[in-house]
């Protein structure tokens, strides 16, 4: 079965500072990976996604991810984090690409950055 | 991107009624669709997937009589809460996405029940 872990209830980082979210993967076969980012009583934004190619992968609002197969990461990072990050993160995991392929949320990781 | 939207994004209701909610694909045809319920500062919770022309399949625990869902068109899915409790009070969240491509959610429906 396919399923994400992210051990972080809530990340504190200042304005300006570097930030990391983590994420864990279980995963039979390929891992399809996403990352989204939910703010108050709104659904949820696509930020990124790791398919095949390139282990560091970019996204929206100057997110980027790292995918590192042998820790089974994929972690969450942006150099430089801005006081509107703050949000609810969630790594998530696809068990295909099809339009029927399930996503498996982690618990999610509430970002708080302070000014 | 593609554009999911969902109506009502809120409702309040008493106890015993039951309440519909719609998921559209705006700008692509979606044969899935995906429900999902989210309670406060909790991840979402996959309840079932719509399926354009054939019944929903529902995750374990999920009572398919209380939560119908009928996908009668490729842009439109409908969840409907039936006698509706006050435990049935989430905010619930639908998704579809085109093949091949990520999954696009809805601004979500925030249901209390009274």
């Amino acid at each position: 079965a396919q399923s994400v872990a992210q051990p972080e209830d809530q990340v504190n980082v200042a304005e300006g500072n570097p930030l990391t979210v983590k994420c864990t993967y279980s995963v039979s076969g390929n891992p399809y990976l996403f990352w989204y980012v939910q703010y108050p009583n709104r659904g949820l934004q696509f930020l990124l996604k790791y398919i095949t190619g390139d282990n560091l992968v970019k996204g929206s609002y100057g997110f980027e991810a790292e995918f590192n197969k042998s820790q089974t990461s994929f972690h969450l990072k942006k150099p430089s984090a801005l006081v509107s990050d703050s949000a609810l993160y969630f790594c998530a995991v696809r068990d295909g690409l099809s339009s029927a392929s399930k996503i498996i949320f982690g618990s999610g990781t509430r970002l708080s950055i302070r000014p | 991107g593609a554009v999911v939207s969902q109506h009502p994004s809120w409702v309040i209701c008493k106890s015993g009624t039951s309440v519909k909610i719609e998921c559209r694909s705006l700008d692509f045809q979606a044969t899935t669709m995906f429900w999902y319920r989210q309670f406060p500062k909790q991840s979402l919770m996959l309840m079932a997937t719509s399926n354009e022309g054939s019944k929903a399949t529902y995750e374990q625990g999920v009572e398919k009589d209380k939560f119908l869902i009928n996908h009668a068109s490729l842009t439109l899915s409908t969840l409907t809460v039936t006698s509706a409790h006050p435990e049935d009070s989430s905010f619930y969240i639908c998704s579809a996405g085109p093949p091949g491509e990520t999954q696009y959610f809805g601004p979500g429906t925030r249901l209390l029940v009274l």
